[in-house]
């Protein structure tokens, strides 16, 4: 099976721009979560994704949002961009998150790098 | 709040000696705890996983892990470490008080000389 892909792979923005991050999850995987990888702290949830709906939501701004789509796809967007946005974004999917066995491994896809001037 | 550290930020061994990470966590509740690996400008890779069951749990190439309740720790190990296992490594835990959102510890940079 194929791995969980992001597009696109490396980013520059400037401040105040917005840009959208893609991730498609591994074959028949369901659930679809963002992380926020930065030096200072680290790996931090964004959110997460099943069935279309937003299950899971970690402590960023607004400016922060995602999707997913019928065939599991997801997006993340970030509107306002600010210096402090610069980060590597990690998308992971796992098989299904419908409140049952919540030992399901995540796995992720090699990450967007985002650099925001 | 549920939280995961690893107590050292880096740690050097020599090839084919054994190779031990550390982590130790606070939670509520009964926890899921993961190892993942990262190599440079690559995204994570999952090495293993304690759910329930038998303590000691082996993972992909060569990696093991003791879950210990007494000590709250999930502390990583390989018992002859390898020039390729150079790279980050970090602990993750789950619990169902926050969620299932996995938390992920600062990592620990692993380097392994020749």
């Amino acid at each position: 099976k194929a791995g969980v892909t992001q597009t696109p792979r490396y980013l520059i923005k400037t401040r105040g721009q917005q840009v959208t991050l893609s991730c498609s999850p591994i074959s028949g995987h369901r659930s679809v979560s963002w992380y926020q990888q930065t030096p200072g702290q680290g790996l931090q949830f964004l959110f997460e994704y099943f069935s279309e709906t937003q299950r899971n939501k970690g402590n960023f701004p607004g400016r922060f949002s995602g999707r997913q789509f019928s065939n599991s796809r997801s997006e993340m967007n970030v509107s306002t961009l600010e210096l402090g946005d610069s980060a590597l974004y990690l998308c992971a999917s796992s098989p299904s998150w419908d409140r049952g066995p919540f030992q399901e491994t995540q796995y992720f896809g090699p990450g967007t790098r985002l650099l925001v001037l | 709040a549920q939280s995961v550290a690893q107590p050292e930020d880096q740690v050097n061994v020599a090839e084919g000696n054994p190779l031990t990470v550390k982590c130790t966590y606070s939670v509520s509740g009964n926890p899921y705890l993961f190892w993942y690996v990262q190599y440079p400008n690559r995204g994570l890779q999952f090495l293993l996983k304690y759910i329930t069951g038998d303590n000691l749990v082996k993972g992909s190439y060569g990696f093991e892990a003791e879950f210990n309740k007494s000590q709250t720790s999930f502390h990583l190990k390989k018992p002859s470490a390898l020039v390729s296992d150079s790279a980050l490594y970090f602990c993750a835990v789950r619990v169902r008080s926050n969620d299932y959102k996995l938390s992920f510890g600062a990592g620990t940079t692993v380097t392994v000389r020749a």
